[in-house]
């Protein structure tokens, strides 16, 4: 499974945009970028997924180079409800493969 | 949208004894299913993948006899940590995939557990 390494912590003021990037240079040609949000004591909660360019929903925006050796999530004018750990995953895609989660980022929005 | 859930979501034992924690698909049927351990401020480990009707697989360093696991049907696994010890305490949480072969993965609330 391909390793992701992101950096440990962030820190914003409300309403800038965020933007995380994950590293992952072993990524395989069958695997999907992940994201996924935890706040304490909560499983984590999918954000976002992609395979290559750019991918946007309502919450996020994911941008994948074309080597897809790294990706990074956009928060859009964050709050202070996005205090949260923020974590990167890639994985093949197939039914009985484990997400393997890294240390993740841990995010502090500032009023 | 696809909903897992867990239960307890907290419990509390005396070292010795042995707790069980349920992980449910509420609308939808789970294949595999996934368990997870978290101590405070770290990330989540992987156990084990539990598949419907077959043993489970752990990882590496895991206990198998003291982490039981069963994927009795395809709404249900259970995790039962056998003659638990204080170290055993923390937040342990269950994920599901579907078996229409989408990628993502849902993740149940998790169990908190403490051992005294």
């Amino acid at each position: 499974l391909a390793k992701t390494t992101q950096p440990i912590s962030m820190d914003s003021y409300e309403g800038q945009e965020v933007n995380i990037t994950c590293s992952h240079n072993n990524i395989a040609t069958n695997d999907y970028i992940t994201w996924y949000q935890q706040f304490p004591s909560q499983g984590p909660r999918f954000i976002i997924q992609g395979y290559k360019t750019k991918v946007t929903n309502e919450v996020a925006s994911l941008f994948i180079p074309a080597d897809r050796k790294s990706s990074t999530l956009s928060l859009p004018r964050v709050s202070l409800s996005d205090t949260a750990v923020y974590y990167c995953l890639v994985g093949d895609g197939r039914g009985n493969t484990p997400l393997v989660f890294g240390k993740g980022t841990r995010l502090s929005v500032i009023a | 949208g696809a909903v897992v859930s867990q239960h307890p979501s907290w419990v509390i034992c005396k070292s010795g004894t042995s707790v069980k924690i349920e992980c449910r698909s509420l609308d939808f049927q789970a294949t595999t299913m996934f368990w997870y351990r978290q101590f405070p401020k770290q990330s989540l480990m992987l156990m084990a993948t539990s598949n419907e009707g077959s043993k489970a697989t752990y990882e590496q360093g895991v206990e198998k006899d003291k982490f039981l696991i069963n994927h009795a049907s395809l709404t249900l696994s259970t995790l039962t940590v056998t003659s638990a010890h204080p170290e055993d305490s923390s937040f342990y949480i269950c994920s599901a995939r579907g078996t229409t072969g989408t990628y993502e993965q849902y993740f149940g609330p998790g169990t908190r557990l403490t051992v005294t």
